[in-house]
């Protein structure tokens, strides 16, 4: 258990649809991470928040967006889903010092996403 | 993209037998993570060496890290069943690079101790 939280576990959505999803970060981190994991793949980086901005982004379209809320949770908005949209999407906090280099990072369990 | 890539694909071994998952990467790196997925689940970190750093022990786990080849292997000795699942390297870059906010993971190894 890392205590890192995300809902729903498991969603369906047809192409065109609009998708969000949820990261409780672990007590302490202020720093939440997002991976887009498809089947049989590593994890793919999208993007990072730091203190309630964006911080980082990886090779992801800007339908993929993101926020951060004071409390650290965070939130992954993805638009105009596409059937390759379809992954297990998994969020990962951390404690981090600005302008510090990328350690240990704390998954959830991640959400399933299936585009129909 | 993916930075490192992890060999063998997949790995089938007794209980008691040692594992070794290998891993290369392609551009320099300020530390080399591993982790573990049990299958459809959350990532678990297992343990991180800097690129100053040739060996790392953590319980069972032993890693090294060799910055000239850009490789990086993971042992796990005496394994049990319970240590089947994918194993990840992911690689952190330096802060003077683009994309040192990041983890680039490879592609894995699903390792199956047989009991």
């Amino acid at each position: 258990e890392t205590g890192v939280t995300q809902s729903p576990t498991h969603l369906i959505k047809t192409r065109g649809q609009q998708v969000t999803l949820r990261c409780s970060s672990q007590s302490g981190h202020n720093t939440v991470s997002w991976y887009q994991q498809a089947l049989g793949q590593g994890p793919q980086f999208i993007f990072q928040y730091y203190r309630e901005e964006e911080n980082g982004r990886g090779n992801f379209p800007p339908r993929f967006s993101g926020l951060q809320f004071p409390n650290y949770s965070s939130e992954l908005n993805v638009n105009a889903l596409e059937l390759d949209d379809s992954a297990l999407y998994l969020c990962a906090s951390s404690l981090a010092r600005q302008g510090g280099n990328t350690g240990e990072l704390f998954f959830g369990e991640g959400s399933r996403l299936t585009v129909l | 993209s993916q930075q490192g890539e992890e060999d063998p694909q997949a790995l089938s071994i007794q209980e008691g037998e040692n594992a070794t998952m290998n891993c290369s990467y392609k551009t320099s790196i300020n530390n080399l993570q591993w982790y573990r997925q049990n299958s459809g689940r959350g990532l678990v970190h297992l343990i991180l060496i800097r690129s100053n750093e040739r060996e790392k022990h953590s319980g069972r786990l032993r890693v090294t890290l060799d910055t000239s080849k850009k490789s990086s292997s993971l042992l796990i000795t005496a394994s049990r069943a319970a240590d089947t699942a994918s194993y990840f390297c992911a690689t952190a870059a330096p802060l003077s690079s683009g994309s040192a906010r990041q983890l680039t993971f490879g592609s894995g190894t699903q390792l199956t101790v047989l009991p």
